[in-house]
């Protein structure tokens, strides 16, 4: 069985460049979430999808980021002009409802030079 | 507001010594507990889901308990394959969201 994917695993951009995440989400899930992991922080929580739907996106910054679930294809996160600060690992999980356990892809990890 | 605390930070055991890392959490309303490990460079990998106080999970070397307020990962004759990063994260009740929110893990390093 297919776990979660994320591509690319490494992307590198220079500041104000554009950033886009993709992650495929186990095959039969329907529920995808996005999280963020700085280097020496936890992981942080970033927005909730399903499918053409935003859930909650209560911890994605107002400014330069954007997110969706089409009916078709992969979950996006898209960072707009970035920053080194948005240099980071992106993590990608998915649940089959709602509320389940969340199953984890290898991440992208994004540096901005 | 939700917070999740683990401790300790690092933790250094010889193959073969059992010990325990802490999960401290405050939340209004506990929808479930989930330990993962996280491998260097790697995506957090599924151990266990916790539900309600006096719950207990084992597979292999691990066992999770929890109470009203925090969660054990006992780990008993460890492995150096056992070093990783544990990280524990709860689901809170209430709203349609099923974020999940971390600790900041505890860094496994079994030596042989």
């Amino acid at each position: 069985n297919a776990g979660v994917m994320q591509n690319p695993r490494h992307l590198v951009r220079r500041r104000g460049q554009e950033a886009r995440l993709r992650c495929s989400p186990v095959k039969g899930h329907s529920h995808v979430y996005w999280y963020r992991q700085l280097p020496e922080e936890g992981l942080k929580f970033m927005v909730y999808l399903q499918k053409e739907n935003i859930i909650d996106e209560s911890g994605m910054p107002k400014e330069r980021f954007s997110a969706e679930f089409p009916k078709e294809g992969p979950s996006i996160l898209r960072i707009q002009q970035v920053v080194r600060g948005d240099s980071a690992a992106y993590f990608c999980a998915s649940s089959p409802g709602s509320p389940d356990t969340q199953y984890f892809g290898p991440g992208t990890r994004l540096t901005v030079l | 507001e939700d917070q999740v605390t683990q401790s300790p930070e690092a933790l250094r055991l010889q193959e073969g010594e059992s010990s325990s890392l802490n999960c401290s959490y405050t939340v209004s309303g506990l929808r479930g507990l989930f330990w993962y490990r996280q491998d260097p460079g790697k995506g957090p990998e599924f151990l266990f889901t916790l539900y309600s106080a006096g719950e207990e999970k084992e597979k292999e070397r691990l066992k999770a308990t929890l109470t009203k307020k925090e969660s054990f990962l006992h780990i008993t004759a460890p492995k150096p394959e056992d070093s990783a990063t544990y990280l524990c994260a709860v689901q809170a009740t209430g709203g349609a969201t099923n974020k999940l929110i971390f600790g900041t893990g505890t860094l496994l390093a079994v030596q042989p």
